[in-house]
């Protein structure tokens, strides 16, 4: 079963505009984690963010974590062509190492 | 530092068959995860192994199995081809201890 889930499924966007997507999940966690996937190819991980921390930022990536929501954005700002790919948030299991993936979000970034 | 790599890249087998999955982890990472991925889903956690043993496993039938090698390659088997299995399978390293997985390009299996 997914743990959470991306909103929007699907964003279309300009060079150069944000993009932001949102990831709610339903259990106690201890991080989350944000991937990106290029054509169904593997998961590169982006960033992790802490159940104890509330913001975090990596070159043009600012992730946000409101435990008390369950919920996480990723903010992608200047976004390039490049930057097209589907974007996945993941949970660990709280107790264990396995990653529990949301349903995703497809950027296309048009140039 | 080499990555992790899976093999085959495409795979074409028909329903009641059986197939194994290769990956090769990270140099230096200790456990693999290994994740089933449907067109349009997001990765489904299959199981995970620690230094050879299993050490945790996600909600699948038991005729997908696998092994851990000393050298922490993995295998992914699947006995019993049903056309559902049909999906990339993703394969991830990481050291045990630590939360980022670092993943293969993956399998796709197309069961027909």
């Amino acid at each position: 079963s997914q743990q959470g889930e991306e909103d929007p499924q699907a964003l279309s966007i300009q060079e150069g505009e944000n993009a932001t997507m949102n990831c709610s999940y339903k259990t106690s966690i201890n991080n989350l984690q944000w991937y990106r996937q290029n054509s169904g190819r593997g998961l590169v991980h982006l960033i992790l963010i802490r159940s104890n921390e509330r913001e975090k930022h990596s070159g043009r990536l600012r992730v946000t974590l409101d435990t008390s929501k369950k919920s996480s954005s990723l903010l992608i700002t200047a976004s390039r062509a490049a930057d097209t790919a589907s974007y996945f948030c993941a949970t660990d299991g709280f107790n264990t190492d396995k990653l529990i993936f949301g349903t995703g979000t497809r950027l296309q970034v048009f140039p | 530092e080499t990555g992790v790599t899976q093999s085959p890249t495409h795979l074409i087998k028909t329903r009641g068959q059986q197939v194994t999955l290769r990956c090769s982890s990270q140099s230096g990472h200790n456990t693999v995860s290994w994740y089933q991925q449907a067109l349009g889903q997001g990765p489904q956690f299959i199981f995970q192994y620690y230094r050879e043993e299993e050490n945790g496993r996600g909600n699948f039938p038991p005729r997908f199995s696998g092994l851990q090698f000393p050298n922490y390659s993995s295998e992914l088997n699947v006995n019993a081809l049903e056309l559902d299995d049909s999906a990339l399978y993703l394969c991830a390293s990481s050291l045990g201890g630590e939360w980022e997985q670092y993943f293969g390009p993956g399998t796709r299996l197309t069961v027909t």
